[in-house]
């Protein structure tokens, strides 16, 4: 079955950048899209069709894919953006079945 | 305001049976394709199933195809989900999730989600 790839972890210092990525044979033909989930809350989206912002979105997420691998920037991360995050994405046979990334837990310290 | 509520969750035995049901409000259910994600505790977010506005579009994971059956009731504003044949394995929040447009492909608004735990 088709799989997304994430990094467990990823940290970073307030203020700096963080990068999150997602690796999936399909992502040249299929949009990502990128969720963030706060401990005990449903996920929220960040970014969907590889790089829009959803309104209400801040500015900082940002988001990219070229290849096989998509990414996620948060430019300036703040202490509030310590979440769980998820890349989503269908497979490639036509049928849109969903997949989830296993998840990047990102720590803003 | 979108709104999704889930509810019948509870705790089965394993190879038992339950039904899950998502209420929505807020906007035109018989329009948008609807979607069950489902969260084991302390793990990621999987993608159980979809269907499409008038059911003619449905989609499972393999991890629970010919188990559970996923199906809407446009006239009452209805989600549900059929779980059959339950393993420990299932145990999970399950989310009710919307598509962002009609059958955009990602869920967008998600419920708060209800808890299904499989054990003797």
């Amino acid at each position: 079955s088709y799989e997304l790839t994430q990094p467990p972890s990823v940290s970073v210092s307030p203020g700096q950048t963080a990068r999150i990525t997602c690796s999936g044979d399909a992502l040249p033909k299929k949009y990502a899209y990128w969720y963030q989930q706060k401990s005990g809350q449903a996920p929220v989206l960040v970014i969907y069709e590889d790089s829009k912002r959803p309104s209400g979105i801040p500015e900082r997420f940002s988001g990219s894919s070229s290849g096989t691998m998509a990414t996620l920037t948060i430019s300036g991360a703040q202490v509030e953006d310590e979440a769980d995050y998820y890349c989503y994405s269908t497979d490639s046979s036509g049928n849109h079945r969903g997949v989830f990334g296993g998840g990047t837990k990102l720590t803003v310290l | 305001e979108v709104q999704l509520v889930e509810s019948g969750g509870g705790l089965v035995k394993p190879g038992g049976s339950l039904r899950l049901s998502c209420a929505a409000s807020g906007f035109t259910f018989s329009s948008y394709s609807m979607n069950w994600v489902r969260q084991a505790p302390g793990k990621g977010l999987e993608w159980v199933s979809s269907i499409s506005s008038s059911s003619s579009y449905i989609y499972y994971a393999d991890s629970v195809k010919g188990r559970f059956t996923i199906s809407r009731d446009n006239a009452k504003n209805s989600l549900y989900l059929q779980m059959n044949s339950l393993r420990a394995e299932d145990t999970a929040v399950y989310y009710c999730a919307r598509d962002a447009t009609g059958s955009s492909g990602y869920p967008y608004y998600w419920g708060q989600g209800t808890l299904v735990t499989v054990s003797s």
